[in-house]
């Protein structure tokens, strides 16, 4: 079974602090991703990773960057948290086959205030 | 421009009876297409998927039909169950590409006993 899990469940940070969400997966999977959940926004793709230190911008990058230095974990970082932060963060990964599904971790609900 | 539109954010339906998600696509480069169905306070989870070969697919009591002319596709769940009610997002990717997906808004199923 595919095994894909975040550091935190639920994080509160304060605006201005500097916030690490940690991922890692157990499949060796060469793609990671990261993505926010709003509601009526659907799923938004952050970063992702096809590689160990190789990283892509998704959709909505700003404000955030990205870290890869072991193939097992993809780190999302806020530099400095604001408020429209606060979101449902998934980490997913998935085979550098084609046609391949992303597996989900569970999510960090993080709230910035 | 949302490239993938799931234009019901809400959907109730009574047990037994057929669930019919729909989802539109705009991009004509994607090829593949998957459905994935989130819990509350859980990441999404892979249901079932269709490569543009095919004009559906069948997986137990899901199957998803595609008309790439008209770039629509749904998702029916005969018969439904309580335990179906969740979110049900749409996605999409290009095969040849990194596999991003790219989501839509999501459709919230409410199945009645």
């Amino acid at each position: 079974d595919v095994k894909v899990t975040q550091s935190s469940r639920y994080l509160v940070k304060r605006t201005g602090e500097k916030v690490f969400l940690e991922c890692v997966q157990d499949m060796d999977h060469e793609n990671m991703f990261w993505y926010r959940q709003d509601p009526g926004l659907g799923l938004r793709l952050i970063y992702f990773s096809y590689d160990v230190k190789m990283k892509e911008k998704g959709d909505i990058p700003e404000g955030y960057s990205v870290s890869r230095e072991k193939k097992e974990r993809f780190s999302l970082i806020l530099e400095s948290a604001s408020t429209n932060q606060t979101s449902m963060y998934l980490c997913a990964s998935s085979p550098s086959t084609p046609l391949a599904e992303q597996y989900f971790g569970p999510g960090t609900r993080l709230t910035v205030t | 421009d949302q490239q993938v539109k799931q234009n019901s954010p809400s959907l109730s339906v009574q047990e037994g009876r057929i669930s019919i998600l729909n989802c539109d696509y705009t991009n004509s480069m994607f090829d593949y297409f998957l459905w994935y169905k989130k819990y509350p306070a859980e990441g999404p989870t892979f249901l079932i998927s269709i490569s543009s070969i095919k004009d559906k697919n069948e997986d137990g009591r899901f199957t998803v039909f595609l008309n790439k002319s008209a770039k629509h596709l749904s998702l029916h769940i005969v018969p439904s169950q309580p335990g179906d009610s969740a979110v049900y997002f749409c996605a999409a990717s290009v095969s040849s590409g990194y596999s991003t997906l790219t989501f839509g808004k999501g459709t919230m199923l409410l199945v009645s006993p």
